[in-house]
C-alpha cells in the first residue's frame, strides 16, 4: 500500500520564525491534503493540492506540490503560538484511497 | 450543530463491556468513515460507508461492528475489546466515498473519541 513519509517528525521553532514540513510519496499523488490536529482532537482541513506545481496559501501557511506530484511542502511564515499542533499530510494515489503520514509535531516557543 | 460531531468524547471500558461510538455529520455528505489513530502511527482506515452501504472493511477484527442507519449517522459498536484497542477513534465524512468514481473529495473529521480499554 502507498506510504507517505513526513519530515521532520517534530520541530521546535521560535515565535516569529519560519518553518517547513515535507511530505513524500513513493507513488504519484492525485490529491494531497494537509490537516492540522490539536493533541487528542480531530483533524482540521487546511488545504488540498491536485496539480503538479500547484501552490496555495491561506494566511501565513503555504503548501506546494512538486511537478512530479510526489512531494509536498507546508511552509509557515512568522510562526505564532496558534500554529502549534500536529500537521498531517494525506494523499490519494491511483486507486484514490486516502493514506496519511505519521504527522509532524510543531512547538512554537515564545 | 455544524460539521461532524462525535460522542462520547472520552470512553473507558472493561474488556467484557459493550459500548457504542456515535458520529453525526451535518454537511449533507454521502460517505462516512471510521479511522483509528494510535500513538506514533499513521491514521488507519477501518470502514467506509457510501450511501449507507459498507464499501470497505480494512481487515478490522469482528469485535468492531459498524452501523450506518442513514447517510448522516454512523456508529461503531464495540465488544470484548483488548487493551491494544485503546486509541483515538475518528469519524470523517465526504461528499463521495474515496475510491469510487475517481473523486478527490475532501474528508472532514469529527473531534474523535478517546477510548481506553482496561
Amino acid at each position: 500500500s502507498q506510504e507517505l513519509e513526513q519530515s521532520p517528525q517534530s520541530l521546535i521553532v521560535q515565535e516569529g520564525k519560519n518553518l517547513t514540513i515535507n511530505c513524500t510519496s513513493s507513488k504519484t499523488l492525485y490529491g494531497l491534503y494537509w490537516y492540522k490536529q490539536k493533541y487528542g482532537e480531530g483533524l482540521i482541513f487546511l488545504m488540498m493540492l491536485q496539480k503538479g506545481g500547484e501552490e496555495k496559501s491561506h494566511e501565513k501557511i503555504t503548501a506546494k506540490l512538486d511537478e512530479k506530484k510526489q512531494q509536498s511542502s507546508l511552509h509557515i511564515t512568522a510562526s505564532q503560538p496558534s500554529h502549534a499542533g500536529i500537521y498531517l499530510c494525506g494523499g490519494r494515489t491511483n486507486d484514490y484511497k486516502l493514506s496519511f503520514g505519521a504527522g509532524t509535531t510543531v512547538t512554537v516557543r515564545a | 450543530e455544524t460539521g461532524v460531531t462525535q460522542t462520547p468524547r472520552h470512553l473507558v471500558m472493561g474488556m467484557t463491556n459493550k459500548k457504542s461510538l456515535k458520529c453525526e455529520q451535518h454537511l449533507g455528505h454521502n460517505a462516512m468513515y471510521w479511522y483509528k489513530q494510535s500513538a506514533k502511527k499513521p491514521l488507519e482506515l477501518m470502514f467506509v460507508y457510501s450511501l449507507e452501504e459498507r464499501v470497505e472493511n480494512n481487515s478490522v477484527p469482528s469485535r468492531f461492528s459498524p452501523e450506518c442507519p442513514n447517510s448522516s449517522h454512523l456508529f461503531l459498536h464495540l465488544h470484548t475489546l483488548q487493551p491494544e484497542d485503546s486509541a483515538l477513534y475518528l469519524c470523517a465524512s465526504s461528499q463521495a466515498a474515496s475510491g469510487r468514481g475517481g473523486r478527490t473529495d475532501t474528508q472532514y473529521f469529527g473531534p474523535g473519541t478517546r477510548l481506553t480499554v482496561l
